[in-house]
């Protein structure tokens, strides 16, 4: 069975600080890793995704993750938040191979950016 | 393009009553899926429809839950007799195919049972 811990239940930062989001996934085979965003008032949207390549995956509005394979982690970075970052944070996994793979979410990081 | 549509937002009912919640994805998307969010936990599905076939079904109770998708559009999810563990946020995303396809979520209904 495939899980994702994340280990950050609330983090609050100043605006123009360094973000880092923990990501650890447990799963036997080939992985395929997401992180979802979730701004106060909408609906969970899709920040960026991994299924192979370059490690370092670049999504939406400045946020990127690195999938290092022999820590199972998939963290999310970002150099310099702003307070429009405030939002709840998802990181989930879905495993390939035959038979079907639910996607299996975190528990989920609330981030505060304080102006 | 429209995203997913759900109603109602909010829905309060008491303990052992039922209670139906209604999805329309986006146009087009062959794969429907329904979650359930409870508060402080991540989504966690419940069923997966490919057009109006089940694909994935093994996290749903089906001795209170069910969910139909008739003619491959529209999807209601259904609860009876609710309990008070079901209190959360129902969650239906849709994708042009199954497999590694982005989901794309709706808004939720929010459910509280009393």
């Amino acid at each position: 069975a495939q899980s994702v811990s994340q280990h950050n239940h609330h983090v609050i930062l100043s605006e123009a600080a360094s973000l880092e989001l923990g990501c650890n996934y447990s799963y036997g085979g080939t992985v395929n890793l997401f992180w979802y965003v979730q701004y106060p008032g909408q609906h969970l949207q899709l920040l960026l995704k991994y299924f192979s390549g370059d490690p370092l995956v670049k999504g939406i509005k400045g946020f990127e993750a690195e999938f290092i394979k022999s820590k199972f982690s998939f963290n999310l970075r970002k150099p310099s938040v702003q307070w429009s970052d405030t939002a709840e944070y998802f990181c989930a996994v879905k495993g390939s191979g035959a038979g079907s793979y639910q996607l299996t979410f975190g528990k989920g990081t609330k981030l505060s950016v304080i102006p | 393009e429209a995203g997913v549509a759900q109603s109602p937002r909010y829905k309060i009912i008491e303990k052992r009553q039922s209670v139906a919640f209604w999805c329309n994805p986006i146009s087009g998307h062959a794969t429907l899926y329904w979650y359930q969010q409870i508060l402080g936990q991540g989504p966690k599905l419940l069923i997966q429809f490919q057009n109006n076939g089940v694909v994935d079904d093994s996290q749903l109770p089906k001795d209170r839950f069910s969910a139909e998708r008739l003619k491959g559009v529209d999807s209601t999810l259904k609860i009876q007799p609710a309990k008070l563990e079901d209190s959360a946020v129902y969650l239906c995303a849709s994708s042009v195919g199954g497999g590694l396809q982005p989901q794309h979520f709706g808004d939720g209904t929010r459910l509280s049972i009393l």
